[in-house]
């Protein structure tokens, strides 16, 4: 399968601060990209999608101004958690873009960030 | 909106013990439904992915099945090994990227 390499696995930072997450395709160009959050013993609710050379659609109740995302290359999207505070702490994950009618529709995950905000 | 829903949400077995998972879903329009595991603190690893045409897909030890009209799946593990103790996740792809359900946290105890 596709192979999606997420990067940094783990994250502290303080509040306040910005934290930068890369998702890179490594094995296929990806033209739209999802990011998800992950609350402990949660599912995974989808904030954003990534789409590359223009802007991303968030999802209701995700603020774009404090999670900006860039999509400028076929392999690279990031996720740029502003001004973070300690209730932005979770795992993110992102997955490729498998939308609707494209290929067979398989998804895959990258390895996921753990952020902690302190 | 798309719900999907996991039961168990935990489940503990003894190695070696056959066991099934079971998800459901509440809009049937779906393209297709796949299997995740999830290990602490990890990312996904897909498992299985069925297509809304199909009934079933096997890979080894696992076998998903899918009755779309019904909006259920199942997860059947075959002769369960503590290696699979894992959160298994299923999601389902419409018109919008994938919905996920909570999972299935399982131990198989040796």
């Amino acid at each position: 399968g596709a192979v999606v390499s997420q990067h940094p696995s783990r994250v502290i930072c303080k509040s306040g601060t910005s934290v930068k997450i890369e998702c890179r395709s490594l094995d296929f160009q990806a033209t739209t990209m999802f990011w998800y959050r992950q609350f402990p013993k949660q599912s995974l609710m989808l904030m954003a999608t990534s789409n590359e050379g223009s802007k991303a659609t968030y999802e209701q109740g995700v603020e774009k101004d404090k999670f900006l995302i860039n999509h400028a290359s076929l392999t690279l999207s990031t996720l740029t958690v502003t001004s973070a505070h300690p209730e932005d702490s979770s795992f993110y994950i992102c997955g490729t873009g498998q939308g609707p009618g494209a290929g067979n529709g398989e998804a895959f995950f990258g390895q996921g960030t753990r952020l902690t905000v302190v | 909106k798309q719900e999907v829903t996991q039961i168990p949400a935990a489940l503990s077995v003894p190695e070696g013990e056959n066991l099934v998972l079971n998800c459901s879903f509440t809009d049937s329009a779906i393209y297709n439904l796949q299997w995740f595991r999830q290990d602490p603190g990890k990312g996904l690893t897909s498992l299985l992915l069925i297509q809304s045409s199909q009934r079933e897909q096997t890979s080894g030890r696992l076998n998903a099945s899918l009755d779309k009209s019904s909006g259920r799946s199942t997860l059947y593990i075959a002769a369960s090994q503590p290696g699979d103790s894992a959160t298994y996740l299923c999601a389902v792809r419409g018109n919008t990227p994938l919905v996920f359900g909570k999972g299935t946290r399982l131990s198989v105890i040796a």
